[in-house]
């Protein structure tokens, strides 16, 4: 149980067009979920929290308007990284909290998403 | 806000013989979680061991143990018997109370030598 999938798992586009990337809760529904952005050898950083029905809360730095989140039902959240630019390049993970759960410290993450931008 | 550091970029360490990964963190807050999360190299995140802040106990799960010492915000990793599925980068991450995100500090990549 508690499994989260991410699609597509590589995608690589050109420069100035859009790419989504879908986040879903399989086998639990999750009210919220979060991205994370992982360049080749660093840390996971935190970009967003995404909510069921409500606005995306984005940490500080990260370009809301670049960076689309919505998190339509409680099993699916999507990051839509709008006129990418090479230095978009990057790993994108996603994490999910179920509800009901253990707790606030209940979360299981995706298998990641690589982005390539040309 | 709210820091995470580990202070070594890899380890190494022979088969079956046990590593002490280090991980210390900054915070004001009174209620949070620590992780120990296993990355390896199909990039899956791979929960090791939780740690609630207001548990006194140290976590254990198996071959993997934390040394939670509050006072002092460190929260080190021990990985006794080490095997060579154990290689992979190992990341310490903090949870505030709320419905927060994963803090990471930049990770320590273990190699285990047979």
């Amino acid at each position: 149980g508690a499994v989260v999938s991410q699609h597509p798992s590589w995608v690589i586009c050109k420069s100035g067009t859009s790419v989504k990337i879908e986040c879903r809760s399989l086998d639990f529904q999750a009210t919220t979920m979060f991205w994370y952005r992982q360049f080749p050898k660093q840390s996971l950083m935190l970009m967003a929290t995404s909510n069921e029905g409500s606005k995306a809360t984005y940490e500080q730095g990260v370009e809301k308007d670049k960076f689309l989140i919505n998190h339509a039902s409680l099993t699916l959240s999507t990051l839509t990284v709008t006129s990418a630019h090479p230095e978009d390049s990057s790993f994108y993970i996603c994490s999910a909290s179920p509800i009901p759960g253990l707790g606030p410290y209940e979360q299981y993450f995706g298998p990641g998403t690589r982005l390539t931008v040309t | 806000a709210q820091t995470v550091t580990q202070s070594q970029p890899e380890m190494s360490v022979q088969e079956a013989e046990t590593v002490t990964l280090s991980c210390t963190y900054d915070t004001s807050e009174s209620d949070y979680y620590l992780f120990w999360y296993k990355q390896p190299p199909s990039r899956q995140m791979i929960l090791v061991i939780r740690q609630e802040a207001y548990k006194q106990q140290n976590a254990t799960e198996n071959r993997f143990s934390v040394n939670f010492q509050k006072a002092a915000k460190s929260f080190s990793l021990k990985i006794s018997d080490s095997q060579l599925g154990d290689a992979a980068m190992y990341f310490c991450a903090y949870k505030g109370g709320g419905a927060d995100g994963l803090t990471f500090g930049k990770g320590t990549h273990l190699i285990i030598q047979p």
